[in-house]
């Protein structure tokens, strides 16, 4: 069946921009979760979404980051007035169920802000 | 605080299998062992887990071993498309789900 699956593949933009990053996690799937991953880094945590309950939004960076989750099942990541340093790959995972289950991974976001 | 111990890299023969070591020597025993491997520049890929038995699918096994403080991951034929960094991790069923991966195995599968 279809994986996670994530928009844009890849974005490049200008310093001060807002972008969007988009996910649509697996059918079925009621809880969402948001990494980054920058060069040689691990995996960063940013948030999570399950099901109705108030989302998990410890790992996010700034105030300049937010993300939503509309109608339990897409999501859109926010990045405003995006820095140089908040250059990564952003991976969206889903997981059938809450904080238990496996989660699996889409293909990412690479986000360049020049 | 590295949880498991991988080692930093290892070649394989393609066709031949590939045993990955896992050393959790501090496990606990509500902890799950979990393998991910990222082929470059895509999404990590979840391939197997398990508790205290071995475990197969149709990607890989999984051998525990009985103290659970190390496991192998085997890929029973590797092929050119295994070749990925895998990741070794332990995390509890219960809220616990803030991965995080540590430097992993650069497996390559060579011709």
């Amino acid at each position: 069946g279809a994986g996670v699956s994530q928009s844009p593949s890849n974005k490049v933009t200008e310093k001060g921009k807002d972008v969007e990053l988009r996910c649509d996690p697996i059918s079925g799937h009621t809880a969402l979760y948001w990494y980054r991953q920058s060069l040689g880094q691990g995996l960063e945590f940013l948030i999570y979404f399950q099901g109705n309950s108030a989302p998990d939004k410890s790992g996010l960076p700034s105030d300049r980051f937010s993300a939503e989750r509309t109608g339990g099942s897409v999501s859109t990541l926010t990045i405003q007035r995006t820095q140089q340093e908040d250059s990564a790959v952003y991976l969206c995972a889903s997981s059938f169920g809450g904080s238990s289950e496996t989660q699996y991974f889409g293909p990412g976001t690479r986000l360049l802000v020049l | 605080d590295a949880k498991t111990t991988q080692p930093p890299s290892m070649d394989c023969a393609e066709g031949r299998a590939a045993n990955l070591p896992c050393n959790h020597s501090t496990i606990s025993g509500n902890e799950y062992v979990y393998w991910y491997r990222q082929i470059h520049s895509q999404g990590p890929q979840y391939i197997i887990h398990g508790l205290k038995n071995n475990e197969t699918n149709e990607m890989a096994s999984l051998i525990i071993t009985e103290d659970r403080k190390s496991s192998t991951l085997i890929l029973p034929h590797a092929t050119l498309r295994d070749t990925a960094v895998y990741y070794c991790i332990v995390r509890v069923l219960n809220n616990d789900y803030k991965l995080s991966f540590g430097a992993g195995t650069t497996v390559t599968v060579r011709a």
